[in-house]
């Protein structure tokens, strides 16, 4: 059975970084890439980016390039994205999920809230 | 980026309607698109994929369509398991964009 296990709840400081972690389980992590998204409070969904963990080749939109770091462990079947620079507007959920085919999320980790508070 | 406009917004319907919900890219997108469901405080699931794909599980009164930049999501006979926020999503082109949701309600 694949499934997306991601860490818990973040508290952040303005101005500090959080890094989530997705472990995986039930597949060969390495034959599909990880996808990232964002949900702000009560909002839609944003692509962040993914990463390829079999070469650690990653894509990011635009506007995520200067704040989210993906990364892949392989020896743990573990993604993790770190946000840094932290602001009001990083509070929001971060889903993990694997991208099949050209990308499509099949399968989703629970999501991780994080919330940016002094 | 490639805009995805999702209408409507929200929308109310029957025990046993048959309910569309469309979704306008800016661009052709040749049928690279996806539609998931968000039930509250839950991960999104997949439901179509290649525009009229139906994931694995996924009860066959969802069906997807269309192409080029025009794609709706159809779903017979509502349940009301059926409520939930519903997204399209196109993976055509970086960044993977998505519409800004419908919400689905019982009347």
């Amino acid at each position: 059975e694949v499934q997306l296990q991601q860490s818990g709840p973040e508290v952040g400081r303005p101005g500090s970084s959080v890094k989530i972690s997705c472990k995986a389980s039930g597949y060969t992590f390495t034959d599909y890439v990880m996808n990232w998204v964002k949900q702000s409070p009560g909002q839609g969904l944003e692509w962040i980016g993914w990463i390829d963990p079999e070469y650690g080749s990653t894509d990011y939109a635009e506007k995520f390039k200067k704040k989210a770091t993906l990364t892949a462990d392989t020896s743990s079947n573990t993604a993790y994205i770190q946000l840094s620079s932290l602001t009001s507007e990083d509070t929001a959920t971060y889903f993990c999920a694997r991208g099949m085919n050209s990308g499509y999320g099949d399968y989703w980790g629970q999501g991780v809230m994080v919330t940016v508070s002094s | 980026d490639i805009q995805m406009t999702q209408s409507p917004a929200s929308l109310s319907a029957s025990l046993g309607e048959t309910v569309t919900i469309e979704c306008l890219a800016s661009e052709d997108i040749y049928s690279n698109l996806a539609w998931y469901q968000q039930k509250p405080g839950k991960s999104p699931q997949l439901l179509i994929y290649y525009a009229n794909s139906l994931n694995d599980g996924v009860p066959s009164r969802f069906s997807g369509s269309g192409s080029g930049t025009q794609y709706s999501l159809k779903i017979n006979s509502l349940q009301s398991e059926d409520v939930s926020i519903y997204f399209c999503q196109q993976n055509y082109d970086s960044p993977r964009t998505f519409g800004g949701g419908t919400k689905l309600e019982l009347k």
